[in-house]
């Protein structure tokens, strides 16, 4: 596609629901990041997938979020037991070169 | 661990007033330097970035940032504003020389430019 795809847009939920975010990045990307952005704060690194390799998970802030990616396509981010800190926006970055990320429209999540 | 900060949180101008966005890293090996910009309503895009060279940097709308490797700051400037300027402006850093390829922004600042 054009660029990275995020879906859904928005999404609210209630507390101690899962959700599941997805992104579609750019074809040919071979790097994926998902962050966090909550009201008022800068973007907040949660995973980096790069081709086959393990990804780095040392920005997940707790074990009831993960993330999985199928070969250098889509990424699904799941969010369990979903609390109300946990509302922000996500965002998806792809990118050819750690220096040159293009970003999604983001997920809008709010958890009641 | 690497840390952004960006002085101003919300900066309200008029048209045609000149904007600098202030912006600091604490990390002292050799960085790259972004600032993205997000439009009401879009995708955050790259405005411009610092890589190696001339440390005054020009991107797109006429904007620039100046790398000051001695005050580990890369301020953003626009000598005229526009409208079109209003908008949330980050600045972002990643280390090179390690395994670190995470970009770390800073908290934003939001733009506002009146008529």
């Amino acid at each position: 596609g054009a660029g990275v795809s995020q879906s859904p847009s928005n999404k609210v939920t209630e507390k101690g629901k899962d959700v599941e975010l997805r992104c579609d990045p750019i074809s040919g990307h071979t790097a994926l990041y998902w962050y966090r952005q909550r009201l008022g704060q800068g973007l907040e690194f949660l995973i980096y997938f790069q081709g086959n390799s393990a990804p780095d998970k040392s920005g997940l802030p707790s074990d009831r979020f993960s993330a999985e990616r199928t070969g250098e396509s889509v990424s699904t981010l799941t969010i369990q037991r979903t609390q109300q800190e946990d509302s922000a926006v996500y965002l998806c970055a792809s990118s050819v070169e750690v220096t040159n990320l293009f970003f999604g429209p983001g997920t809008r999540l709010t958890v009641l | 661990a690497q840390s952004v900060s960006q002085h101003n949180h919300h900066v309200i101008l008029s048209e045609a007033a000149s904007l600098e966005l202030g912006c600091n890293y604490s990390y002292g090996g050799t960085v790259n330097l972004f600032w993205y910009v997000q439009y009401p309503g879009q995708h955050l895009q790259l405005l411009l970035k610092y890589f190696s060279g001339d440390p005054l940097v020009k991107g797109i709308k006429g904007f620039e940032a100046e790398f000051i490797k001695s005050k580990f700051s890369f301020n953003l400037r626009k000598p005229s504003v526009q409208w079109s300027d209003t908008a949330e402006y980050f600045c972002a850093v990643i280390r090179l020389g390690s395994n670190d390829y995470k970009l770390s922004f800073g908290a934003g600042t939001t733009v506002t430019v009146r008529a």
